[in-house]
């Protein structure tokens, strides 16, 4: 069975350090990765995905994830954080080898950045 | 702005009303979601639509109703709603029905079952 964990429901970081979002996944198969945002009264925003190749992936607004197959973990990281970065994370996996199956989400992690 | 619209963004509705949520893209894709969300937990899947088709249930009681009239538009229909109902409602949309493929998410529509 396909399983999604976020160790952390909150995360708490001063502007302009750098931040660090965990997640880590469980897939018989190899995974499809996927990291989500999502701001206060908005849906779901789509940063960035892993399929396959470079186990670094670059997304939206400076984010990036690192893949790493050996410790099943894809967490999302950002140089140095805004106050605008503030937000509920969600990261989600798919089994490669189950096409048509649904979208497996953490139970998502609040990110609070202060001035 | 999201490329996925969903209407209303507020719904107010009694337990013997009937309404209807309705979603919309027009970025050519060909699956389509609903997924019901409560105050900060994840996304639930309810339904997919593939090709217009209904491609999955996740088991989701017969008062909700989904409907996919073309490729571009989604309904809910919903009557005789509880009030553990209330939450969130989320249209998404990919490219294909393939895991690779992002969802796109629209805002959602904030239900409220009086």
């Amino acid at each position: 069975a396909q399983s999604v964990a976020q160790p952390e429901d909150q995360v708490n970081v001063a502007e302009g350090n750098p931040l660090t979002v965990k997640c880590t996944y469980s897939v018989s198969g190899n995974p499809y990765l996927f990291w989500y945002v999502q701001y206060p009264n908005r849906g779901l925003q789509f940063l960035l995905k892993y399929i396959t190749g470079d186990n670094l992936v670059k997304g939206s607004y400076g984010f990036e994830a690192e893949f790493n197959k050996s410790q099943t973990s894809f967490h999302l990281k950002k140089p140095s954080a805004l106050v605008s970065d503030s937000a509920l994370y969600f990261c989600a996996v798919r089994d490669a080898a189950n096409q048509g199956g649904k979208l497996i989400f953490g139970q998502g992690t609040e990110l609070s950045v202060k001035p | 702005d999201t490329e996925v619209t969903q209407t209303p963004k507020h719904l107010v509705m009694g337990m013997t009303n009937k309404k209807s949520l309705k979603c919309e893209q027009h970025m050519g894709h060909r699956a389509m979601y609903w997924y019901k969300q409560k105050a900060k937990k994840p996304p639930e899947l309810m339904f997919v639509y593939s090709y217009e088709k209904l491609s999955i249930n996740e088991s989701v009681p017969s008062r909700f109703s989904p409907e996919c009239p073309n490729s571009s538009l989604l309904n809910l229909h919903l009557h005789a709603l509880q009030p553990e109902d209330s939450a969130l409602y989320l249209c998404a949309s990919s490219l294909g029905q393939a895991g690779n493929q992002p969802q796109h998410f629209g805002d959602g529509t904030r239900l409220s079952i009086l």
